[in-house]
């Protein structure tokens, strides 16, 4: 089992919608969870971190976090075409300070 | 206020040559790790470095090798190129590489093996 799985997509949504992309982690004493966003060719971007339980807003970005079902998830609101990008969920065990595990990202695209 | 920055962007090299790639971090940032992200893949990560001393490494062979200096800035070497060792080269740098802080990335040097 991978420490960190996502739906590889490709996930296609109409601008306006929203687009929710789903991260599960095999490590249950994980402790930090961010969510990054590349664009083809470029390094990734952090968008959101999340440490506790709940969910978390910045602007139009939710992530929300469940322990318990070692899940983690991000929403976007009213997708623009711009968020059309690969997005990536990242997990800190709890054993390994400070090492980011990668799951293989999840492809986005938004049409007008 | 700089971001993470690396050099060079691009790099050509062939089998068995060697390579080093560099990073400077974020002002005030004292801890860099180093990433490889092959197409269609998530970054793997290679190793973290905090004040000068290595703190964590990830499962590449010994040819991959890292140092950080006092300046905080930090090397990445790989010997003996390969084939498969094509791919994006990421740094990045959070304060002192705590669980809680989030890592910011430079735009990375995009190695080709010929």
């Amino acid at each position: 089992q991978k420490e960190v799985e996502q739906n590889s997509g490709p996930l296609s949504v109409p601008e306006g919608a929203i687009a929710s992309l789903n991260c599960t982690y095999s490590d249950r004493v994980s402790q930090s969870f961010f969510w990054y966003r590349q664009y083809s060719g470029k390094s990734p971007e952090l968008i959101m971190s999340i440490y506790s339980n709940g969910d978390k807003e910045d602007g139009r970005f939710t992530a929300q976090l469940n322990k318990a079902s070692q899940y983690v998830s991000l929403l976007i609101r009213d997708s623009q075409p711009s968020d059309s990008a690969t997005y990536l969920c990242a997990v800190i065990r709890g054993s390994t300070l400070g090492r980011l595990y990668f799951g293989r990202g999840t492809q986005l695209t938004v049409w007008p | 206020d700089a971001g993470v920055t690396q050099s060079p962007t691009h790099l050509i090299k062939t089998r068995g040559q060697q390579v080093t790639l560099r990073c400077s971090p974020i002002s005030g940032h004292k801890s860099v790790s180093w990433y490889q992200q092959v197409l269609g893949q998530g970054p793997q990560f290679i190793f973290q470095y905090y004040e000068k001393e290595e703190r964590g490494r990830g499962n590449f062979p010994d040819r991959f090798s890292a140092r950080q200096f006092p300046n905080y800035s930090s090397e990445l070497n790989v010997n003996a190129l390969l084939l498969g060792d094509s791919a994006l080269y990421l740094c990045a740098s959070s304060p002192d590489g705590q669980r809680n802080q989030p890592q910011h990335f430079g735009d990375g040097t995009r190695l080709s093996i010929l």
